[in-house]
């Protein structure tokens, strides 16, 4: 399976800064995605990022506040914009290698917005 | 639209004990299902998976699910716990619909094992 490599692994951050989130993967995949788990709460799909375009969100999420960048089939990022503190989460990237299976996911990133 | 049920938020076992974990999924169409385990401060693995074919699927650390169409279900079982297995545990059904296969998570059991 991809090994997959989040950066930071967690961060306090002021509220009205942005945050990028890395997302590295040591093979191509097909398919990379972003999730946000809230305090106690499940994983909720942000989006999916699409090489070489624009990406595509999932209902409550705009791409103002995650923008997305995903320049190959091996790296991408997630930006959360203008933060509150209603944004401290995990957020986490999925990969899939071939379309329609399995996803893996990174380590996540532990969010604080202060 | 798809979505899970996981009905119990917190369970405790004794170790040594069976387990079972239960998932409810609403699909229109023959699910993809999944089982994924997060221990503290930890990213989602894999435990196993359900795609098609046999009912019965074996995943990693011991465990099985059993996915029975007629009751929407797809619960996660292990004959043995053990002291490691104390984590939460995310049941997912996904839908592969040429966009890749977005998932949609229940809510967790977190599942705690007394020694």
């Amino acid at each position: 399976s991809a090994v997959i490599s989040q950066k930071p692994s967690r961060d306090i951050c002021q509220r009205g800064t942005s945050l990028t989130i890395q997302c590295q993967v040591d093979s191509q995949v097909t398919m990379m995605f972003w999730y946000r788990q809230q305090p106690g709460q499940s994983l909720t799909l942000i989006a999916t990022a699409n090489q070489g375009s624009e990406a595509t969100y999932e209902s409550g999420f705009v791409i103002d506040k995650f923008p997305i960048s995903r320049p190959n089939l091996t790296f991408s990022t997630l930006t959360v914009s203008n933060m509150s503190p209603e944004d401290s989460s995990i957020y986490l990237c999925s990969v899939e290698e071939v379309k329609g299976t399995e996803a893996f996911f990174g380590q996540g990133t532990r969010l604080t917005v202060v | 639209a798809q979505s899970v049920t996981q009905p119990d938020i917190h369970i405790t076992v004794s170790e040594g004990a069976s387990l079972e974990l239960r998932c409810n999924y609403s699909y229109g169409a023959t699910p993809y299902l999944f089982w994924y385990v997060q221990s503290p401060g930890q990213g989602l693995q894999l435990l196993l998976k359900y795609f098609s074919g046999d009912t019965l699927v074996q995943g990693i650390k011991g465990f099985e699910a059993e996915f029975k169409r007629s009751q929407s279900s797809f619960n996660l079982r292990k004959p043995s716990v053990h002291w490691s297995d104390a984590a939460e545990y995310f049941c997912a059904v996904g839908a592969s619909t040429g966009g890749g296969n977005k998932l949609t998570f229940g809510t967790g059991t977190q599942l705690k094992v007394e020694l």
